[in-house]
């Protein structure tokens, strides 16, 4: 049974960081694309970042380019969100989410129940 | 990063059909079969009921249909339930963004 599960989230001060985690079950990182996506308190779905399955190609909405790192841990089965420099426009709660192929443009089957992260001082 | 544009609420009866529209550009709807389809209840993660514009993964309700038109992807839902009351997001693959989602369709069953 797939299973995706995140962590990492709190609370954290304007221009801190954080780092989520998403621990991945039921599949083999590698065959598949993930994807971060981000909802803010009442509001819709925001793409954050994508990683192909290879590893070998990451994307960004231009909102966290340069300052959200996405990577993975093949050995220990999880995805990464490092996050930088943030700011209050980035509370939200952030779902891990797997592709159904390894390539970036394929659908989203499978997501994680969310991590909160809450920025403010 | 232009959101795809849906509209912000739609409603029907039990039993009735609605249809939510998804509109793009030809950087993504218009070019791309790629369009995707979430539902998601109130405090839930979204689920995927659509994908490559018509198709259904195992397992989702064949009330749940979706088509394409140039730039405008759309979900129809037939024979409203109750269960169907949710939020509906669209998703398509762009060349520009990699992937962009709609603001989203908050469906009441009245």
């Amino acid at each position: 049974e797939v299973q995706l599960l995140e962590s990492g989230g709190g609370l954290v001060q304007p221009g801190g960081s954080l780092r989520l985690s998403c621990v991945a079950s039921g599949f083999t990182l590698t065959n598949y694309a993930m994807t971060w996506v981000r909802q803010p308190p009442g509001k819709g779905l925001e793409w954050v970042s994508t990683m192909s399955g290879s590893g070998a190609s990451t994307y960004y909405a231009d909102s966290v380019k340069g300052r959200f790192i996405v990577s993975r841990d093949t050995s220990k089965k999880t995805l990464f969100l490092q996050m930088n420099t943030l700011s209050a426009e980035d509370t939200a709660v952030y779902y891990c989410a797997k592709h159904s192929t390894a390539v970036v443009p394929a659908a989203m089957d499978y997501w994680g129940q969310g991590s909160l992260v809450t920025v403010s001082s | 990063q232009s959101a795809l544009t849906q509209p912000a609420s739609v409603s029907g009866s039990p039993g009735q059909s609605i249809t939510i529209p998804c509109t793009g550009a030809s950087s993504d709807v218009g070019s791309y079969n790629l369009v995707s389809w979430y539902q998601q209840h109130p405090g839930k993660a979204p689920k995927l009921i659509i994908y490559e514009v018509s198709e259904r993964p195992s397992g989702v309700s064949n009330r749940f249909s979706g088509s394409k038109s140039g730039n405008t992807a759309s979900l129809i839902i037939y024979g409203l339930q109750a269960e169907d009351e949710a939020d509906y997001y669209c998703c398509s693959y762009s060349v520009i963004t990699t992937l962009v989602f709609g603001g989203g369709t908050k469906l009441t069953v009245l």
